[in-house]
């Protein structure tokens, strides 16, 4: 089944060592998305790309950073995790089209820092 | 201003009853896309229903309904007969028309009661 996948599904950093998070896709979308998201809360849009063209939103702090090697995988960098990045990040991709974006969301990564 | 509104931080509904669940919008477009997606206490976000701004009828998929009332910028889901399954966070988003990104409502936590 074509899919979107996040590794792991569960990790563990220590405060201000460096994480990545992966996310890759067999939909072959073009567009795709990480969000974080706390507990409670509405997915918050960190930024996303259009194929190789990175968007970032203005509030997405310098800490987060991503890379697309490729239409299939993307990764969320953090670079110094502090106590206030401990969050639920999900992926999600959309193959865009006219007035229609359904995302399609992946498992999640739920992220520790300790 | 607030794109998507959800009013109603969390709901309870005996089991086999059915339920709405608010959403109100704010959009100048005259070409988007609504979306309602359920999210288990697993993380993953799962979608539900999608209603275009030009389909003059109410989606529908299976146990869910969007009830669209595109005068008054509102968009509920009724979800009928409902099981202690159903038991999530349901966000409401919305899409505009040429634009890559989701704008999330804050979320309604429903509790089916056995």
């Amino acid at each position: 089944d074509a899919m979107v996948i996040q590794n792991p599904r569960y990790q563990v950093t220590q405060f201000g060592k460096p994480v990545t998070l992966s996310c890759s896709q067999t939909l072959n979308h073009n567009v795709m998305y990480w969000y974080q998201q706390k507990s409670s809360q509405a997915p918050k849009l960190l930024f996303h790309y259009y194929d190789k063209d990175f968007n970032n939103e203005a509030d997405t702090p310098d800490n987060f950073q991503s890379r697309r090697p490729n239409t299939s995988f993307c990764f969320l960098d953090i670079r110094s995790p502090g106590l206030g990045d401990a969050a639920m990040y999900l992926c999600a991709t959309s193959r865009v089209a006219v007035s229609y974006n359904e995302q399609f969301f992946g498992p999640g990564t739920r992220l520790t820092v300790l | 201003a607030q794109k998507i509104t959800q009013t109603q931080p969390g709901m309870f509904v005996q089991e086999k009853e059915a339920v709405t669940l608010d959403c109100t919008y704010d959009t100048s477009d005259q070409s988007y896309g609504l979306f309602w997606y359920k999210q288990p206490s697993s993380g993953e976000m799962i979608f539900l229903i999608y209603q275009g701004s030009y389909d003059e009828q109410n989606a529908t998929e299976g146990r869910y309904s969007l009830n669209f009332q595109k005068a008054r910028k509102s968009a509920n889901l009724v979800i009928s007969a409902t099981q202690l399954g159903d038991s999530a966070m349901y966000f409401c988003a919305m899409s505009e028309y040429n634009f890559n990104k989701f704008y999330f409502g804050s979320g309604t936590k429903l509790n089916v009661k056995p």
